[in-house]
């Protein structure tokens, strides 16, 4: 199936740890995203990576570390993790840039909860 | 600012006719869209509209624009328990997509 897949798709973890999750996407896609869904589904983007290179950094902790070590793959690493963090993370992915109007294809999600 | 705004929450009747409305307030966007994201899943695009345009028809779906005003609607005709989701509108702003705050829409059989 081509999609764009993340794991896993539950995360509980106790604050203090570090986690990690993963997106791959399979639709030879230029242009990667992670948003960050809240409680109140607000949807806000956190990251963008236009063929691996980090084009958008949202005011996002540095405790939040992306890395696209392809351009198939952007991962999302979370240092120290606070209650504050408990949320789904979506990752998408865009046949082209952010210079032009295109269709963002979201993955499945990640709920994480911080306890 | 950059802020699209919807109503929180619409509950309509089966076979009902419904209406999500959207502000937004980046008036430079190529295109204008709509999301559908049903329970744990990811979004979905469920149709968009050039800016250039007034109305847009596609089977149940109608979506007007007002580029005056920035206002853009979405209808869904026949309203099916299976459209019961969240539905977001959205625009591209100068470097990022912003989507609306989201619109639950429950159908009652």
């Amino acid at each position: 199936d081509t999609a764009v897949s993340q794991t896993p798709k539950y995360l509980v973890t106790q604050m203090g740890n570090d986690k990690s999750i993963k997106c791959e996407q399979n639709l030879g896609h230029d242009t990667m995203y992670w948003y960050k869904q809240d409680s109140k589904k607000f949807l806000k983007i956190m990251f963008s990576y236009n063929n691996k290179e980090l084009i958008i950094n949202e005011t996002v902790p540095n405790r939040f570390s992306p890395k696209s070590p392809d351009k198939a793959h952007l991962n999302l690493h979370i240092n120290s993790l606070e209650l504050g963090d408990s949320a789904v993370y979506f990752c998408a992915s865009s046949p082209l840039g952010l210079a032009e109007d295109n269709e963002q294809f979201f993955g499945p999600g990640t709920r994480l909860t911080v306890l | 600012g950059e802020d699209v705004e919807q109503s929180l929450f619409l509950s309509v009747r089966e076979g009902d006719s419904s209406v999500i409305n959207c502000t937004y307030t980046d008036s430079s966007s190529t295109y204008l869209y709509w999301y559908k994201q049903e329970p744990g899943a990811g979004l979905q695009l469920l149709t968009y509209i050039f800016s250039n345009m007034d109305m847009k028809q596609d089977q149940r779906l109608t979506v007007l624009l007002n580029k005056k005003d920035k206002h853009l609607s979405l209808r869904i005709a026949d309203t099916q328990t299976g459209d019961s989701a969240i539905y977001f509108c959205a625009e591209k702003g100068t470097y990022k997509y912003i989507f609306g705050t989201g619109t639950r829409l429950k159908v009652l059989a």
